[in-house]
């Protein structure tokens, strides 16, 4: 079974400009999340979709950073314009999202993108 | 925020010896999970203890679950050097099943 496609593993840019993270899940997997690791912490949720539906993105900087998930499949994460602070691994999982998984369902992680802003 | 406080931040240890982690946390869960992380990679389930459950096995991995007192304990038995990793406890709450990290655990496991 394929994992968590992610792309790309590096990225570098300097600060003011834009940057694009493309995510693919498991296949039948419905939910999808996306986190952000700075170094030395642990994943802070973003984002997660329920389908093509946002569920909670309560921790999202929409002032910069947007996320879709077109057709309920891929999601891409952008962030414009970058800041500093955005330096960090940015992750994606999924996980069944079924009620049949309901309070046991597991997330699978991508490899990650580290994004390094100057 | 983060809800999971893993302790210690850092352990090393020997090779073959057990290893123990543990975190604490803040509200009610509807499970608790534990996470491996090797450098520049994502991360890795390893075991998930529901809220009604008390202890759990699995392979090497020994994980219980105290919520009276809102704690939880990984064991690793018999540790190789290969588990050398960051380990991080994550809570999962609510209809949603958000899951929250805490900082992490860095072991070093000395062949």
């Amino acid at each position: 079974e394929a994992g968590v496609a992610q792309s790309p593993r590096y990225k570098i840019i300097e600060k003011r400009q834009s940057v694009a993270f493309w995510c693919n899940p498991i296949s039948g997997h419905a939910t999808l999340y996306w986190y952000q690791q700075i170094l030395g912490q642990g994943p802070k949720l973003l984002i997660q979709f329920q389908n093509n539906g946002v569920v909670d993105d309560s921790q999202l900087p929409k002032d910069r950073f947007s996320a879709e998930r077109l057709k309920g499949v891929d999601s891409t994460l952008k962030i414009q314009p970058a800041k500093l602070e955005d330096s960090a691994v940015y992750l994606c999982a999924s996980s069944l999202g079924s009620l049949e998984y309901l309070l046991t369902d597991t997330q699978y992680f991508g490899p990650g993108t580290r994004l390094t802003v100057l | 925020s983060q809800q999971g406080e893993e302790d210690p931040q850092a352990l090393s240890i020997q090779e073959g010896e057990n290893a123990t982690m543990n975190c604490s946390y803040k509200t009610s869960i509807n499970n608790l999970q534990w996470y491996r992380q090797n450098s520049g990679r994502g991360l890795v389930h390893l075991i998930l203890i529901r809220s009604n459950e008390r202890e759990k096995h699995s392979g090497r991995l020994r994980v219980t679950l105290d919520t009276s007192k809102k704690s939880s304990s990984l064991l690793i038995t018999a540790s190789r050097a290969a588990d050398t990793a960051s380990y991080f406890c994550a809570t999962e709450e609510g209809a949603n099943s958000k899951l929250t990290f805490g900082k992490g655990i860095t072991l070093s496991v000395r062949p």
